[in-house]
């Protein structure tokens, strides 16, 4: 089945500065990777999502790019403000019968 | 109510009790997921429910009874808990299609914090 692992697990950065985690998955068949914002004692809510048919999507600070013959894609945050400060879980899925598969989360702090 | 609800928001417990969590969307959505959000494990998919049929149980111990009547509610049903299963419970539910699985943006639930003592 799926596996995706999902790197740093915890990442402080100052306000302004650029944040990456990176993810990595091994179903090829996966075509669908989005990637969720939960902050504390919140549910985890969509932030944005890439397919397989793309390599990058932007939307304001956030970017996602998507590497499918290495099978791996990466958040990128830019201008982080202490608002970004959350645990960002990353996911692939796609394939029929199957569900998302989530990775184990990033806990990043921006501290002002 | 829109969205994803859950109720109850909190549940202590102990463990010789029986107890339910439910899960309701509103999205008109055809799939629906129980996970399990603890330190450990941040994510674990518990179940999942495609058309109200049971298509995953990813190993969950049998005191873990889903239930799906509809296409619009979810129950979890517990019985002689143990204390790590103290955790966040999460309800989600997407729109999927037949050919293909996960293939959509999950909308979660507030959660059911459990206690079970």
């Amino acid at each position: 089945g799926e596996n995706v692992e999902q790197h740093p697990s915890t990442l402080s950065v100052q306000e302004g500065d650029s944040a990456v985690i990176k993810c990595t998955y091994s179903d090829s068949a996966s075509n669908y990777f989005p990637w969720y914002k939960q902050e504390l004692g919140k549910r985890p809510q969509l932030i944005i999502d890439i397919r397989s048919n793309v390599g990058e999507k932007k939307d304001q600070r956030i970017a996602v790019t998507l590497n499918k013959t290495a099978k791996h894609f990466s958040l990128h945050i830019t201008e982080t403000q202490p608002e970004d400060s959350a645990v960002y879980f990353c996911a692939a899925g796609g394939r029929a019968g199957t569900a998302l598969i989530f990775g184990k989360g990033t806990t990043l702090s921006v501290s002002s | 109510e829109t969205g994803v609800t859950q109720t109850p928001r909190h549940l202590v417990m102990g463990m010789t009790n029986k107890k339910s969590l439910k899960c309701e969307q509103h999205l008109g959505h055809n799939a629906m997921y129980w996970y399990k959000q603890s330190a450990k494990k941040p994510l674990e998919l518990m179940f999942v429910y495609n058309f109200k049929e049971q298509t995953e149980n990813n190993s969950v111990p049998s005191r873990f009874s889903p239930e799906c009547p509809n296409s619009s509610h979810l129950f979890l049903h517990l019985h002689t808990l143990q204390p790590e299963d103290s955790a966040l419970y999460l309800c989600a539910s997407s729109q999927e299609s037949l050919w293909s699985g996960g293939g959509n943006e999950q909308f979660f639930g507030p959660g059911t914090r459990l206690t079970v003592l």
